[in-house]
């Protein structure tokens, strides 16, 4: 069973729509991140929260620790968002350096 | 340029022929990782390092082995690979092991046969 769980596996959106990418998880946390993997393969980190909301351009990114969920948003999708969204978590007790992932979020965004 | 180095970044080889994957940063980072991705099962990570000569395991570290002896290196070392072990693998580091943002090298797609 993966301890990171990410909804929808698929996400088909039209340009400009508000998107929102859910991550949650079975035991406590001590720090989520969200990474971006381009179509070329490549990975970017966005975010790393262990508590509340970061905010970067159009991505948002909230943390709820209580109820174990995380939400990736995106205002203003663009076409240029398409991209496999990922979020990894540090459990707590675990090694710090230690992550587990979930399988991502296919998104694309039409014009 | 702040960057993650991996060679090679396509690689066929045969079972059983012993490979080496380099991974190189010039950031001074503290914290590197290896991950592998396959379809379906997302990112896991291999092993990782929080400094030199501190390694530890991840989630799939069977078959690999590590080492990191200079800060810069984290090189990924298949003593005997296995078709398994096909898969598109990638280095990371990041300032340390809690710090964002964590930079990705571009990816070694390795075939085993």
């Amino acid at each position: 069973k993966n301890e990171v769980e990410q909804s929808p596996q698929n996400l088909t959106a039209q340009e400009g729509e508000f998107i929102t990418i859910n991550c949650s998880y079975s035991v406590g946390i001590s720090a989520l991140h969200w990474l971006q993997q381009h179509p070329g393969g490549g990975i970017v980190s966005l975010f790393m929260l262990s508590s509340g909301k970061k905010k970067h351009g159009r991505l948002i990114a909230t943390i709820n620790i209580q109820e174990k969920h995380s939400s990736l948003h995106i205002t203003a999708s663009h076409p240029r968002d398409s991209a496999v969204y990922i979020c990894a978590v540090r459990l707590r007790g675990s090694t710090l350096g230690r992550l587990y992932f979930g399988r991502g979020t296919q998104l694309t965004v039409w014009p | 340029e702040a960057q993650v180095t991996q060679n090679p970044r396509y690689l066929i080889t045969v079972t059983g022929k012993k490979l080496t994957v380099t991974c190189s940063q010039n950031m001074n980072h503290e914290y590197m990782s290896w991950y592998r991705q396959d379809p379906g099962l997302g990112l896991r990570q291999i092993y990782y390092s929080m400094n030199v000569e501190v390694t530890d395991k991840g989630d799939v570290p069977e078959g690999y082995k590590v080492s990191r002896k200079e800060k810069r290196n984290f090189p990924l070392i298949l003593e005997s690979p296995s078709p398994n072990q096909t898969s598109l693998y990638f280095c990371a580091s990041s300032f340390r092991a809690d710090y964002q943002p964590q930079h990705f090298g571009d990816g070694t797609r390795l075939s085993i046969l």
